[in-house]
């Protein structure tokens, strides 16, 4: 079954810190996959995704994500983080019915 | 263009009672996807319309159940509501790849 996992529940970052958050996945074929950003009370943004070429997906908000397919990785990453930048992210992949699935989430705390 | 909009945004129901949200997709975006968003499971998916048809469906009960209309607006209903309905539900709309997600409405049961 395709799936993507998100293994840290929390990231804490000092504020103009490198920060990376931590996506895997496990899908048949070639993956679409994509990064969200959920701040308090509100919906889902879109913040990049990958279909095809270059590993380096740059996306909103100086965000970036690196697509590793031997390790089946789709980490985000910034390297300079921001307090504002503290929310609920959500990787998540297109599976082979053509829906899109998310992982349970990563809350990133970016420390002033 | 408009986002996806969402109504209501909050609700509050009792248990037993039935209840329908509605979804209005980014104009021009045939699919619309309906998720569960609670704090322990994550977002579940619940079930997606393309061109007023079911494309796919998530692992939720009967009570839950979906329609599309003509011009792609979308609605959920869920019947003899139970306690662990309460959930925040994402609507999200999309034309080929990424999904667009309205605000959510907050169901509370009681």
């Amino acid at each position: 079954a395709q799936s993507v996992a998100q293994p840290e529940d929390q990231v804490n970052v000092a504020e103009g810190n490198p920060l990376t958050v931590k996506c895997t996945y496990s899908v048949s074929g070639n993956p679409y996959l994509f990064w969200y950003v959920q701040y308090p009370n509100r919906g889902l943004q879109f913040l990049l995704k990958y279909i095809t070429g270059d590993n380096l997906v740059k996306g909103s908000y100086g965000f970036e994500a690196e697509f590793n397919k031997s390790q089946t990785s789709f980490h985000l990453k910034k390297p300079s983080a921001l307090v504002s930048d503290s929310a609920l992210y959500f990787c998540a992949v297109r599976d082979q019915d053509d829906k899109i699935i998310f992982g349970k989430g990563t809350r990133l705390h970016i420390l002033p | 263009k408009a986002g996806v909009t969402q109504t209501p945004r909050y609700l509050i129901k009792t248990r037993g009672q039935q209840v329908t949200l509605s979804c209005s997709p980014i104009s021009g975006h045939r699919s619309v996807s309906w998720y569960q968003q609670t704090p322990g499971q994550g977002l579940q998916f619940l079930f997606e319309y393309f061109s007023e048809t079911q494309r796919n469906k998530g692992n939720f009960p009967g009570r839950f159940s979906g329609r599309q209309f003509s011009n792609s607006r979308s609605e959920m209903n869920v019947s003899t509501l139970e306690l662990g309905d309460s959930a925040l539900y994402l609507c999200a709309s999309r034309e080929h790849t990424e999904a667009f997600f309205g605000q959510g409405t907050r169901l509370t049961v009681v």
